[in-house]
């Protein structure tokens, strides 16, 4: 089967860095992806990480790293706006479906 | 604009009904998702479809249908047989297989 751990919470301070892990257990996949998702909202796309390494989107980047099972999304320079639930989500080769992790809640403190 | 809409935002049903979830989306996406969510939880995948005609069955397909008639087209009907219905869904579409998906607004279902 596949699964994706994620820390279920991280609290950050505004114009700080944080990172938030995925490690996976999957066979065959396409890539490594990140979504945001705001309460009570739908979940929108912030990064995919097809290749090991480093991509970046302003304030956002996001790594993988197949040999290690593992990926992170890095968010610089925290905004208020930035709480909110973060899922990481593997492509799999088998059916082009995502498999999603638990999620991991933000909290931005001023 | 191109999207996904999903229709209603919130719907209210007594327990053993029937009751079914549109979405809709112009995408022109072959692939389309039926997700599901719960309090504080993530996603977990009920069916998705690659093609028109043809769907899978996600990880708890248990007590839900789909139908793919149209390819704009995913109607999730949620049955009787689910022993636990209310919660949020998400439909989504997906283009190639480096695309990200793009979801709906979603249907917050509550049965009572």
């Amino acid at each position: 089967g596949q699964s994706l751990e994620q820390p279920s919470e991280v609290t950050a301070v505004e114009g700080a860095i944080v990172q938030i892990n995925c490690t996976y257990q999957t066979s065959g996949f396409y890539g490594l992806s990140w979504y945001q998702q705001h309460d009570g909202g739908a979940p929108t796309f912030l990064s995919y990480n097809a290749l090991d390494g480093l991509e970046e989107t302003g304030r956002f980047s996001s790594f993988l790293s197949r040999s290690d099972s593992y990926g992170y999304l890095l968010l610089q320079e925290l905004q208020m706006k930035d709480s909110a639930s973060y899922f990481c989500a593997v492509i799999l080769w088998y059916g082009n479906k995502l498999v999603f992790g638990a999620g991991t809640i933000l909290r931005v403190k001023s | 604009d191109g999207g996904i809409t999903q229709s209603p935002k919130y719907l209210f049903r007594k327990e053993g009904q029937n009751v079914t979830l549109s979405c809709e989306q112009n995408l022109n996406h072959d692939a389309m998702y039926w997700y599901r969510q719960d309090p504080g939880q993530g996603l977990r995948l009920i069916y998705y479809s690659q093609i028109v005609n043809d769907f899978q069955k996600g990880d708890i397909a248990e007590g839900y249908s789909v139908s793919r008639e149209k390819k704009e087209s995913f109607p999730l009907t949620v049955t009787s047989a689910q022993k636990n219905p209310t919660a949020f869904y998400l439909c989504a579409s997906k283009g190639d297989r480096n695309s990200p998906l793009h979801f709906g607004n979603g249907t917050r279902l509550t049965v009572t």
